[in-house]
């Protein structure tokens, strides 16, 4: 059973800190991991697609790392505002792309 | 430029009842997803298409569930008859030329769907 997983489930921070959370996803047979952004009460916006191993993507103060090798990518926001309060999703694709598995997403709510 | 359009935005039905999930895709898209989203299982893949053909069903819950693209700019999800644990916000997602999944997904704003 293919399981992705994203840590942690829920996070606070305060209007400029920065923060950072992870995806895990099975190491073998990868093919591509996308990160969305997910509003309250809007649809999922994707953020990054990431395809090889050691990619680091970057839009704005969000930026992404992927390590295939041992089934990681993560997600750093900095200096982060309460416009960047929304769910954060991951997507793991395998290399048959019989499978695409969302993980349950990381919660993140900025106080300012 | 239009994004995925989904109708209707709310269903509200009783258990029994057909039910049919409309999406219009990002013109020139040729990948089509439906999803279902739920509390407990979160965002799951029921049924992808490539170029209005049927690659993979593989996430349909059961033979009530059908859905079809007759064209590129088109595509239903149907639940005959429907149950009460089909309540769940079903989204439609189309992406553009190239391999589905090497390209970002862009999502309709859903429909809530609510079996009583």
């Amino acid at each position: 059973i293919l399981n992705v997983e994203q840590s942690p489930q829920s996070l606070h921070v305060q209007e400029g800190d920065s923060t950072n959370f992870t995806c895990s996803f099975p190491s073998s047979n990868f093919y591509a991991l996308h990160w969305y952004r997910w509003e309250t009460a809007k649809s999922p916006e994707a953020l990054f697609v990431m395809t090889l191993n050691g990619d680091e993507k970057k839009k704005g103060r969000i930026s992404a790392t992927l390590n295939t090798k041992e089934g990681y990518s993560y997600l750093y926001i900095k200096g982060s505002q309460p416009e960047d309060s929304a769910t954060y999703l991951c997507a793991f694709i395998n290399q048959a792309g019989t499978a695409l598995i969302f993980g349950k997403g990381t919660t993140l709510s900025v106080s300012s | 430029d239009a994004g995925v359009i989904q109708s209707p935005r709310h269903e509200v039905t009783e258990m029994g009842q057909e039910v049919t999930l409309r999406c219009k895709p990002i013109s020139g898209h040729n990948s089509l997803f439906w999803y279902r989203q739920t509390m407990m299982r979160g965002l799951e893949l029921l049924i992808y298409f490539n170029n209005n053909v049927p690659i993979d069903d593989s996430g349909m819950p059961e033979d009530r569930f059908s859905a079809k693209m007759p064209n590129a700019s088109f595509s239903t999800l149907k639940i005959q008859p429907s149950e009460p644990r089909d309540s769940a916000v079903y989204f439609c997602a189309s992406s553009s030329a190239g391999t589905a999944y090497n390209q970002p997904q862009h999502f309709g704003d859903g429909t809530r769907l609510s079996i009583l």
